[in-house]
């Protein structure tokens, strides 16, 4: 059973433009979510992440978006750039019993033409 | 760089045999997460310790186990091992309190089993 589902495995985006990466969720009890970048052959690196209280979080080109209501968050980035093109994943955060974990989607690899 | 160092990057190794993986978090974290990534997959959580005791398991084998030390630093020993267990293994680290919903990850080592 996949709580967290990224259903694009790929993208491809045209340098300048944006680049929008989606997630899906079931499971209620995440209360904050994350989004990481890979590179080949390198550990995921943290991008940006968002608490469930709030709908909406910025840092320089990266925005995540969260829609409780229908357990779904994006990532937006602006303007997308060649060095953007890696895999994203998405993580969803919540506590088992006194542990905190992450839960990951499948990723989406996301290339910026340029 | 995340701070997390794991060794060693490549291990080469052959059915039946046994391996040790090493990881040390960044500094300050008393967690650390093991990660599973096997071919075309996401990241599979194997199980996390804090500050020296385990704190929740995922999806990992009994012939696979993990210790921290006194010094935080944390071993995965995988025994016994198939050909289906070359993957990617990645550690992760997270502080406390507020700080323990971001894990930070390593390079990883990527295991291949002849």
């Amino acid at each position: 059973d996949q709580q967290v589902k990224q259903n694009s495995p790929s993208l491809s985006v045209q340098e300048g433009r944006i680049s929008i990466l989606n997630c899906d969720y079931t499971n209620s009890m995440f209360d904050y979510f994350l989004w990481y970048k890979k590179y080949p052959a390198e550990g995921p690196t943290f991008l940006i992440s968002i608490s469930s209280i709030k709908d909406k979080n910025e840092d320089g080109r990266f925005t995540v978006f969260l829609n409780k209501s229908a357990k779904h968050l994006s990532l937006h980035i602006v303007p997308s750039q060649p060095g953007d093109s890696a895999v994203y994943f998405c993580a969803a955060s919540g506590l088992s019993g006194s542990a905190r974990q992450l839960t990951f989607g499948s990723g989406t690899q996301l290339t910026v033409l340029p | 760089d995340s701070g997390v160092t794991q060794t060693p990057k490549h291990l080469i190794t052959a059915t039946g045999q046994r391996v040790t993986l090493r990881c040390s978090p960044r500094s300050g974290d008393l967690s650390v997460y093991w990660y599973q990534q096997s071919l075309d997959q996401g990241l599979q959580f194997l199980i996390q310790y804090y500050n020296g005791e385990e704190r929740a398991k995922g999806n990992i084998l009994e012939r696979f186990s993990a210790q921290q030390f006194p010094d935080l630093h944390s071993e995965l020993n995988l025994s016994s091992l198939e050909l289906g267990d070359s993957a990617l293994y990645f550690c992760a680290s997270s502080g406390s309190g507020d700080r323990q919903e971001t894990q930070y990850f390593g390079p990883g080592t990527r295991l291949l089993v002849l």
